[in-house]
Parts: structure tokens; sequence; C-alpha cells
């Protein structure tokens, strides 16, 4: 069964923390994503990446940077959290050969106070 | 504009009802389209899948796209509570890439 795990469901931290969210993936998939999903926005693209060490800036990259070292993990970082960061992130990933179709992580709930 | 727009409801029936959900795309470009589903507090899960036009049916789901008009639709036939869900369609150019998110729709089918 595919599997996208996002290591932490739940985080609160403090305005100006630095925060990781990191998320693996168990299907040797080139790609892989960052969104975050706010009521009334939707779902928005932070990050993505096709290829290890490879990033490219989604729709809304600002005041975020990731990380791919290994194909299987896509960290998302937030060198200074804001308090407007509070949200849900959700990390993607899907194969080069594919139908297009994304499988998601369970999501990570970020508060930041 | 927005690249995909989804009414974002809430939509309530009653059990059995025939429920439409609908989106508009604006991207021309768009080939591949895709309906998720979300539980509360769950990360989306694939419900139907369509490239280019047509129809598409799934046990109770239908999915339709229609490129001339740019309409995304999907009908569920016979809800179920269980169906109670964010409902999202999402729409790209390129398999593989980002897909492009419309805002959600969320159901609610009572008992």
């Amino acid at each position: 069964d595919v599997k996208v795990t996002q290591s932490s469901r739940y985080l609160v931290k403090r305005t100006g923390e630095k925060v990781f969210l990191e998320c693996v993936q168990d299907m040797d998939h080139e790609n892989m994503f960052w969104y975050r999903q706010d009521p009334g926005l939707g779902l928005r693209l932070i990050y993505f990446s096709y290829d290890v060490k490879m990033k490219e800036k989604g729709d809304i990259p600002e005041g975020y940077s990731v990380s791919r070292e290994k194909k299987e993990r896509f960290s998302l970082i937030l060198e200074s959290a804001s308090t407007n960061q509070t949200s849900m992130y959700l990390c993607a990933s899907s194969g080069r050969v594919t139908t297009g179709e994304l499988f998601f992580g369970e999501g990570s709930r970020l508060t930041v106070l | 504009q927005k690249e995909v727009e989804q009414d974002p409801g809430p939509l309530s029936v009653p059990e059995g009802a025939i429920v439409s959900l609908n989106c508009t795309y604006s991207n021309s470009a768009f080939q591949y389209f895709m309906w998720y589903r979300q539980y509360s507090r769950k990360g989306p899960e694939l419900l139907m899948y369509t490239y280019s036009s047509g129809n598409k049916e799934d046990g109770r789901f239908t999915a339709q796209v229609d490129k001339s008009s740019k309409y995304i639709s999907l009908f569920i036939r016979d809800s179920q509570p269980s169906d109670s869900a964010t409902y999202l369609c999402a729409s790209s150019n390129q398999a593989g890439t980002a897909l492009i998110f419309g805002k959600g729709t969320t159901l609610s089918v009572s008992s």
C-alpha cells in the first residue's frame, strides 16, 4: 500500500521559532510537493521538487524553504515562524510516469502562537 | 483569477439524494482532471480521475469533463452519511506536475 508519512500530526510553536516539517514516501516517487490548506482558500502550492536536490517555488513560497537530500524525503522549513503560518500542511508525491495522481500524507496541523 | 473555481458550499442533503458538485477552470491546456475526497483531519485521497473530456463511472460516482465549456462535475447517486466530506476538484496540464485545486465543497449527508 502506498504511503506518504508526515512526521508530526500536530505542532504548536512560538513566533520566531524555526520549524521543520518532515515528509517521507515509500513509493520511489520522483516528484514531491508541499501544500498548505486554509479555510476558504483551499490548497495552495508552496514548493515542489522533481528530483533530489532540486526545488521549485510554487504559488506561495515566501517565508518557507525546502530540502530534498534523499529521494524519499522532502522537508519544509519555516525559518522564523509567524502567526500567519498557522495552517494545515500537506505533503504529496507522484511518479514521473503517472496518471497525474498525487498521493497525500495525513497532514501536519501547525499552530504558531 | 484562480485557475480552478469551486463553490465551497456547504451543501447539506438527505440520505439517498443525488448530489452534483461542480468546478470550472480557465486553463485550456489542462488535460488531467481529478476529484479528491477529504475526511475531517485527514489528507485528501483520490476519488475519480479523468483524462481529457468524457465521463467516468465508478459505482455511485460519476465524473464528467466538458472541455468545450471548461466544466468539471462529480455526481453522487444514492448519497450516504459516509459520503460526508470535503470534495476537491483538481486539474493539471501534465502528468506528474503539481495539481491546481479548487477550494473544495463541504458535503453533509444526513440520515
